[in-house]
């Protein structure tokens, strides 16, 4: 099993500032089934990035997925009051892993 | 645009089995995987398994003992059974399709039902 350990757990910062999340996985991961996912207190997760670097329909251009095999990267260039939320990384090999989380919270 | 939606009971007694269907609304079932995660302040998200529409079925393995899942193609619905279950299984369940295209192309989970919240207690 690919363990995904995200960081940091928490990061704390203002609207109009960068944010950069970190996924790093216990072993090589295919960039091409690594994706994000963005959650709010109350709602299911929301499919943000694909193929590492790919945004889904209707995603906002200011988040930005890099990274291969085992480092992999969210960032969201410039940070709307609604963008703080839980962030979540997957991956899919013979099953899927999901990292514990960042929480991005206002500071 | 297609939406899920699970159903099923909300309160389940230790060693009894879990059962929660998802209805799929506006799209077809054909050609996806259907996928059952859960969601825990203890272990985060957790997948349980997925069910392709032809029937096919992977389990995570430290659940695969106990887990069956199902597929009703006519009714645009399919269902997870989770047998013995424990308070290690309450939890929030989600009822999600991961796109991939025919040539194994993945397009992420792209559609998540709202969440049911299943509680285990006598």
């Amino acid at each position: 099993e690919i363990v995904l350990t995200q960081s940091p757990g928490t990061l704390s910062l203002s609207p109009g500032e960068r944010a950069t999340l970190s996924c790093r996985a216990s072993e090589s991961v295919n960039s091409a089934y690594l994706a994000w996912y963005q959650q709010k207190p109350g709602q299911a997760p929301m499919l943000l990035i694909y193929d590492a670097s790919t945004r889904a329909p209707g995603i906002p251009d200011r988040f930005r997925g890099s990274g291969s095999e085992t480092e992999f990267s969210l960032t969201i260039t410039r940070l709307e009051p609604e963008d703080f939320a839980l962030y979540f990384c997957q991956q899919y090999d013979t099953m899927y892993t999901f990292g514990q989380g960042t929480r991005l919270e206002m500071k | 645009q297609v939406q899920l939606e699970e159903s099923g009971p909300g309160l389940v007694k230790p060693s009894e089995t879990l059962s929660l269907s998802c209805s799929v609304s506006g799209g077809s079932i054909s050609n996806f995987y259907w996928n059952w995660i859960r969601q825990s302040s203890g272990k985060g998200l957790e997948w349980i398994g997925y069910i392709y529409y032809t029937g096919s079925t992977v389990y995570n393995p430290s659940l695969e003992s106990r887990v069956t899942m199902s597929i009703d193609t006519s009714s645009n619905q399919f269902s997870l059974k989770l047998a013995s279950v424990t308070a290690a299984d309450t939890a929030v369940y989600y009822c999600v399709r991961a796109n991939f295209d025919t040539n194994y192309r993945y397009y992420g989970m792209d559609v998540w039902g709202q969440g049911t919240t299943v509680t285990v207690s006598s």
